[in-house]
């Protein structure tokens, strides 16, 4: 079947830390995998997406690399600053992992 | 460029009414799917669209559902009768042609945040 998995939040880290986001799917065939961000009171906006095994999006800081072997699209970035709180959601097509609240304290 | 664009983005009504939630995708996109957030249980993919077509409802909750696209630029969710379980907030998105495997990222509306009373 097709799903997404991602890790439970919130995830609460201190500026300039680095973040991780694990992001595991069940797929038929190799779908394009996508990030997206939510900020309060909006829709979901793409943040990166990567189409093909041991692709590499990258966006803001923030990367993914398309893992085949263990089937996983981590989100990381280097240093997370106060802007960065938001909702993360990791997919593949139109199915959507529950999404990883961020916050970033100063 | 304008993207897509739901309205209203807030509504409040008794249980028993019918609520319409609109949406107007952008232009050139040829799929459009209709999404309802919870705390609960998340985003949850209610139906989709393709050239007007509906594709997957597999979704909708049950039939006081009802989802319709008349044109290329317009939609409509439609509940009827409305129940507190409903309160939700309703994302339209769209996107270049999609399937399940679709490279296609999605654009999504502001949402319309629904409450029923």
């Amino acid at each position: 079947g097709n799903s997404v998995t991602q890790m439970e939040g919130p995830v609460t880290l201190s500026e300039e830390a680095f973040l991780t986001i694990n992001c595991t799917y069940t797929a038929t065939g190799y779908p394009s995998l996508f990030w997206y961000v939510q900020y309060p009171g909006e829709g979901l906006q793409l943040l990166l997406k990567a189409t093909k095994a041991d692709d590499k999006g990258s966006n803001k800081g923030f990367e993914a690399t398309y893992r085949k072997e263990t089937t996983s699209f981590h989100l990381e970035k280097g240093s997370v600053q106060v802007s960065d709180s938001a909702v993360y959601f990791c997919a593949h097509g139109f199915y959507f992992g529950s999404g990883t609240k961020l916050n970033v304290k100063p | 460029d304008a993207g897509v664009i739901q309205s209203p983005r807030h509504e409040v009504t008794e249980m028993g009414q019918e609520v319409t939630l609109r949406c107007k995708p952008i232009s050139g996109h040829n799929s459009l799917f209709w999404y309802r957030q919870t705390m609960m249980r998340g985003l949850e993919l209610l139906i989709y669209f393709n050239n007007n077509v509906p594709i997957d409802d597999s979704g909708m909750p049950e039939d006081r559902f009802s989802a319709k696209m008349p044109n290329a630029s317009f939609s409509t969710l439609k509940i009827q009768p409305s129940e507190p379980r409903d309160s939700a907030v309703y994302f339209c998105a769209s996107s270049l042609l999609a399937d399940s495997t679709s490279n296609q990222p999605q654009h999504f509306g502001d949402g319309t945040r629904l409450s029923i009373l």
